[in-house]
């Protein structure tokens, strides 16, 4: 089946730290990915995405690259800021263009001054 | 960005009655909702499918005659919790896809989540 495993939280750190959120996932076939970014007291927001192979996905400074190889994600920023601090989920939509994501049970990110 | 209202944002609730979630896409119509749970400390989990005008598609294990979805409209589903337990307890989020149209692949809007407790 699909399913996605993240790193487990909380992390954190000092601003204008380099943040790193490990992604893997098993699935069939060639899944999209996603980072999706939860603020307090938000909905859930897309963050970036890839939707094929070495893709590089980004948004607000943050990356990550579809690696097929090691079914990997990675999501990663260089300078970390204090607004940052938010739970980030990794998450996948199977192919043959299903709607279902599949997530990852989110890491709560902390950014202290 | 497209817009998801969720509501009530939360809500306490004595066992034994039933609770009713909504969720509105704004500013966008949307022929399909999801509504997913999340226990603490775990991730999202699929409950169900909703399509406007047509039946909710339930997830395995997913009790529909518990968890009732309506989609009467392009712009509201609707997620009614009855006859709720303790274990009921949970934060309930939906999310809409705008059209099948659009090249983003799985691209959902989330509304902010309802917490409900079942006392």
């Amino acid at each position: 089946g699909n399913s996605v495993t993240q790193m487990e939280g909380p992390v954190t750190l000092s601003e204008e730290a380099f943040l790193t959120i490990n992604c893997t996932y098993t699935a069939t076939g060639y899944p999209s990915l996603f980072w999706y970014v939860q603020y307090p007291g938000e909905g859930l927001q897309l963050l970036l995405k890839a939707t094929k192979a070495d893709d590089k996905g980004s948004n607000k400074g943050f990356e990550a690259t579809y690696r097929k190889e090691t079914t990997s994600f990675h999501l990663e920023k260089g300078s970390v800021q204090v607004s940052d601090s938010a739970v980030y989920f990794c998450a996948l939509s199977p192919q043959g263009g299903s709607e279902k994501l599949v997530f990852g049970k989110g890491t709560k990110l902390t950014v202290n001054p | 960005g497209a817009v998801v209202s969720q509501h009530p944002s939360w809500v306490i609730c004595k066992s034994g009655t039933s609770v009713k979630i909504e969720c509105r896409s704004l500013d966008f119509q949307a022929t399909t909702m999801f509504w997913y749970r999340q226990f603490p400390k775990q991730s999202l989990m699929l409950m169900a499918t909703s399509n406007e005008g047509s039946k909710a598609t339930y997830e395995q294990g997913v009790e529909k005659d518990k968890f009732l979805i309506n989609h009467a409209s392009l712009t509201l589903s609707t997620l009614t919790v009855t006859s709720a337990h303790p274990e009921d307890s949970s934060f309930y989020i939906c999310s809409a896809r705008i059209n099948r149209a659009r090249r983003d692949t799985g691209e959902l809007f989330f509304g902010e989540g309802s917490r409900l407790t079942v006392l």
